[in-house]
Order: C-alpha cells, then structure tokens, then sequence
C-alpha cells in the first residue's frame, strides 16, 4: 500500500522561506494535498495538487510536485511565527475510496 | 456553514467502559472517515464509510465497530475502552473521488 515519509522537524527564521519535503510510494496516487494543524485544532486543508501538475501556487504557498522522483515539497515564502505548526503530506490512497494516507507530519518553528 | 461536526470534544473513560464518538457532515459527502493521531504517528485510518450503508476497515480497526446512520453520520464505538485508545480521534468526510477532506475538530479521549 502507499507509504508517505516526510522529515519530523524544521526550525527557520521568521522572513525566510520554508521548505517542506515529502514522498510517497504509489506512483498511482492522483491527488497530493498538504494539510496544517496548529496546536489542539483540526487539520485544515492548504492546498492540494492533481498528478497531472508540475506546480501550483497559492498567494505565499508554492507546491512542487517530482512524479518521477515521487516527491512533493511545499515552500512557504516569508514564513511568520503564525505559520509554526504541524504540516502534513497526504496522498489519495489505491482504490479511490477517497481515503487519504498521511505522513507523520512536519513541525515547522519559526523563530523571531 | 458547520462542515464536520464531532462530539465530545473532550472525554474520559475507565478502562473497560464504553463509549461512541459522534460525527455529522452537512455537505451531503458521499464518504466519511474516522482517524486516529497519536504522537509521532501521524493519522492512522481506523475505519471508513465510501457510501451510506457500506463501511470498510481501514488500518487499525481493532477494538472498534462504526455505523453509517444515514448520509450525513459516522458513528465510532469503543465497546470496552483500553489506554491503547488514548488519542485524538479525527472524523472526516469527502467526495468520493476524494479532491479534499474535512475534518472535524476531533475528540481528545483519555482512557485510565
């Protein structure tokens, strides 16, 4: 089945750009999405990018998708401290029954 | 414009007693999902419902049943609660092509 990896921690200064990586397994997976969770909350969605794509860019977010490499990275420009949370990688799972697989998830610090 | 409700939001249960988490959707999804987070974890999908009437195992259903009510409820049921289960449950609903889900607040359950 799809396994999704992704890196446990990053730590930037505020005004830098974020980088988060992550990677899958099923090269069959149609829809990559990237979720944020903020302490006690839900997960909301952020954006999410249809195989098909190369990129996608959303206001501050710029999605980057590697089919070949099968690996998907979300930048954050000028990263603020109200971004610092956890952000997950999630790629549609076989079958599509529209479940969701998710990596362990990223936390993201930012420092002032 | 409610989206994913659960309930409770909060809950404490002694070993070996029972319980059921409450989810509603008022977006007429097709599918709906129960999640569990645990510390470096990630999600984990306990079970999930691709239509009313139909309900699947996801991937650590043990000790747990589900009842799709009708269309717009996903039900979880802990018959005998164990510390194991110590988590934050997370209930989600989506088209079943799956483009996104949304997720409900979540349930933070402590079993002594």
């Amino acid at each position: 089945g799809e396994d999704v990896e992704q890196s446990l921690f990053l730590s930037v200064r505020e005004g830098d750009s974020s980088v988060i990586n992550c990677t899958y397994t099923d090269s069959s997976s149609t829809y990559l999405y990237w979720y944020k969770q903020e302490p006690g909350a839900g997960l909301q969605l952020l954006t999410y990018i249809f195989s098909n794509m190369d990129m996608k860019q959303d206001q501050r977010l710029t999605v980057l998708l590697n089919k070949k490499d099968k690996h998907l990275s979300l930048r954050i420009a000028d990263t603020q401290t109200g971004d610092s949370a956890i952000y997950f990688c999630a790629a549609l799972g076989e079958g599509s029954q529209g479940n969701l697989i998710f990596g362990k998830g990223t936390k993201l610090s930012v420092k002032p | 414009n409610a989206g994913v409700t659960q309930t409770p939001k909060f809950q404490v249960l002694k070993t070996g007693q029972s319980m059921t988490l409450q989810c509603a959707q008022d977006m007429n999804h097709n599918s709906m999902y129960w999640y569990r987070q645990d510390p470096g974890m990630g999600l984990r999908l306990i079970y999930y419902s691709a239509s009313e009437g139909t309900t699947d195992k996801g991937e650590v259903p043990n000790g747990y049943n589900v009842s799709r009510l009708n269309k717009r409820e996903f039900s979880l049921r802990l018959e005998s609660a164990a510390p194991s289960q110590t988590s934050v449950y997370f209930c989600a609903s989506s088209e079943i092509w799956g483009t996104d889900a949304f997720f409900g607040q979540g349930t933070r359950l402590t079993v002594v």
